[in-house]
């Protein structure tokens, strides 16, 4: 069965540091693979996706993410955090062709001043 | 473009009352999905819905959750009765087919209290 691993639970950071969140999958082939963006009291934003080609991708806010094959992961970046990214972000994964996502447990990002 | 519309914000009700939450989907989206979130939990998938129709249930709790969708531009979920340990956050979320990569669109919620 597929699964997805979100291994930090929380993630502090300063303001102007980089930033790199961590996402493994367990799945045969390549799945369509989301990142999602959850700010206090609000719905899910999607970030970014990848489902084929280049393999580092970019969405919106800044944010990019890497998939590697070889170690089943789609890590998400971005070079300097703002006080406005601290939220609770999430990785998903679909099997291409199936309608479920499979969550990550997310990774909640505090940014110190 | 509007996106995924839910109502009520808030709900705080007693157990044992009736609860009703609502979602409208962005215009065109023919795929629905009914979400609970907990701390204990993370993000369940409640129901799924292509083309007005249930596809997937299989995550509604018990009985007392029913859903219906009985036009492509509104859709309920109802808990009949509540109770206490029902309290979550209920998300609605839409997406334009089935077609590759395509990424489901959230709305902000529903925060539900049972006392």
């Amino acid at each position: 069965a597929q699964s997805v691993t979100q291994p930090d639970i929380h993630i502090t950071v300063s303001e102007g540091a980089s930033l790199e969140l961590r996402c493994n999958y367990s799945y045969g082939a390549t799945p369509y693979l989301f990142w999602y963006v959850q700010s206090p009291g609000q719905g899910l934003q999607l970030l970014l996706k990848y489902f084929s080609g280049d393999t580092l991708v970019q969405g919106i806010k800044g944010f990019e993410a890497e998939f590697k094959r070889s170690q089943s992961s789609f890590n998400l970046r971005k070079p300097s955090v703002h006080w406005s990214d601290a939220a609770e972000y999430f990785c998903a994964v679909s099997e291409p062709g199936n309608y479920q996502l499979i969550w990550g447990a997310g990774t909640k990002l505090i940014i110190k001043p | 473009d509007a996106g995924v519309i839910q109502s009520p914000r808030h709900e705080v009700t007693e157990m044992g009352q009736e609860v009703t939450l609502r979602c409208k989907p962005i215009s065109g989206h023919n795929s629905l999905f009914w979400y609970r979130q907990t701390m204990m939990r993370g993000l369940e998938l409640l129901i799924y819905f292509n083309n007005n129709v249930p596809i997937d249930d299989s995550g509604m709790p018990e009985d007392r959750f029913s859903a219906k969708m009985p036009n492509a531009s509104f859709s309920t979920l109802k808990i009949q009765p509540s109770e206490p340990r029902d309290s979550a956050v209920y998300f609605c979320a839409s997406r334009p087919g089935q077609g590759m990569g395509q990424p489901q669109h959230f709305g902000d919620g529903t925060r539900l209290s049972i006392l």
